[in-house]
């Protein structure tokens, strides 16, 4: 089973700010890799798919990037709706696994 | 619109079965895997395994095999997920979700069904 890990596990930033989130895979996984956005219960929103490309109607701000074993989401000039735990996901190989989440918070 | 509509919520106790499902709309839903997530109270998303609505061919997580059941009925696009004898420790919001046809990410989720199993 592919592990993911991602850094850092909790982040406090302030609004403008950029983010990075890393997610390394314990295994070479090419670009399946896929990142989500969870706000308090709520179901889980899919923001970047295959590793770098946007899915539909996702702000321009965020931004995926890597392959190979070490991806990073990238959050560009942070806004407060963007508050919230974010899980990579990889679709590479079965069983299909994601990364323990990283918990944004908007000071 | 493509949506996935979950069953309500579920209290049980200790023992008991319990099926929920997850019915898809808007698509052709027999040409996409269906995949269930699982989130404890306070905790992250664990991948549990995926069944394709035309087969029912499945694959899960070691994790969940003998644990639970998945299956489908084509002919109403729902999928469930089933457990012949629930534990405390499975009480945990779930969800279903639709994979992509290509890379296989989850690109359409269910608003979840939480189970609470409760003596």
């Amino acid at each position: 089973e592919i592990v993911l890990t991602q850094s850092p596990d909790f982040q406090s930033v302030t609004p403008k700010e950029k983010v990075t989130i890393t997610c390394r895979a314990s295994q070479s996984i090419g670009s399946s890799l896929h990142w989500y956005q969870q706000k308090p219960d709520q179901s889980p929103k899919l923001l970047i798919k295959y590793a770098s490309q946007s899915f539909s109607g996702v702000p321009s701000r965020f931004i995926g990037s890597g392959s190979g074993t070490d991806f990073t989401l990238t959050i560009n000039s942070l806004e407060p709706e963007d508050a919230a735990t974010y899980y990579c996901h990889q679709s590479s190989s079965l069983p299909y696994t994601f990364g323990q989440g990283t918990k944004l918070e908007i000071k | 619109e493509v949506q996935l509509v979950q069953s309500g919520a579920e209290v049980k106790k200790p023992g008991e079965s319990l099926k929920i499902s997850c019915k898809g709309s808007g698509y052709n839903f027999t040409s996409y895997w269906i995949g269930w997530v699982r989130q404890m109270p306070g905790k992250g998303l664990e991948w549990m395994g995926i069944i394709h609505p035309a087969d029912s061919d499945t694959k899960k997580s070691p994790s969940f095999q003998g644990q639970v059941t998945f299956s489908v009925d084509k002919s109403i696009s729902t999928a469930y997920l089933q457990w012949s004898s629930l534990r405390a420790s499975d009480t945990a919001m779930y969800y279903c979700a639709r994979l992509a046809q290509r890379y296989y990410y989850m690109d359409v989720w269910g608003k979840g069904t939480t189970v609470t199993v409760s003596s």
